[in-house]
């Protein structure tokens, strides 16, 4: 059954360092998203993208974010300056279609620790 | 805006029944979902229920919508150690899902 990935599982980073957390979307999905879950807080929408653009984003997803699809298979979110409220669990999810029968699925999540 | 709220424990009986309550306030909610994460792994999707519809049934799951009072339960019947894990709550408005906080379903044998 297809599925998404993450990569790294886990990544350790100092305070003020850029990363780049990395997701492959199932093949044929065409919208892509990332959610972040801070330890003990709920599941968070960051922000969605569709043909190359954001089509929306939340509050949280501020300047110090950005996402690409650099190449036909990933899909990336990047925290320019990072910050050591940004620890959290990190999902990647996509979907076939975006309409109001769409599912979202996700993948097993890239824990982000910032020292 | 979006708040869904759900209780944070259960404990069930291994062979009981269980039952995971949600609320939600965003009448605009088109779709209603339940997510399961196991330890070390992401969400993966259980079921879902389209928001006119009552209830759905899915082999050992039944999902039961109020819209009126905006509750959404889920029942896992015969309840085994494998569905130990943390139960999430969702509902689709516009582009995003907004998850409660999960509830952690523990069986005991």
């Amino acid at each position: 059954e297809p599925e998404v990935t993450q990569t790294p599982s886990h990544q350790v980073t100092q305070m003020g360092q850029e990363v780049i957390l990395r997701c492959v979307p199932i093949s044929n999905h065409l919208y892509f998203y990332w959610y972040r879950q801070i330890l003990g807080q709920k599941v968070e929408f960051l922000v969605s993208f569709y043909n190359n653009e954001i089509s929306e984003k939340s509050e949280i997803f501020d300047d110090q974010f950005s996402v690409e699809r650099p190449d036909g298979s990933n899909f990336t979110l990047k925290i320019r300056s990072t910050k050591l409220e940004d620890s959290a669990m990190y999902f990647c999810a996509s979907s076939s279609i975006q309409g109001i029968t769409d599912t979202q699925y996700f993948g097993p999540g890239t824990r982000l620790t910032v020292l | 805006g979006e708040d869904v709220e759900q209780s944070l424990f259960l404990s069930v009986r291994e062979g009981d029944s269980s039952v995971i309550n949600c609320t939600y306030t965003d009448s605009s909610s088109t779709y209603l979902y339940w997510y399961k994460q196991e330890p070390g792994a992401g969400l993966q999707l259980l079921t879902y229920i389209f928001s006119n519809m009552d209830m759905k049934q899915d082999q050992r799951l039944t999902v039961l919508l109020n819209k009126k009072d905006k509750h959404l339960s889920l029942r896992i019947a015969d309840t085994q150690t494998g569905d130990s894990a943390i139960y999430f709550c969702a509902e689709r408005v516009s582009y995003k899902l907004s998850f409660g906080a999960g509830t952690t379903v523990t069986v005991r044998a």
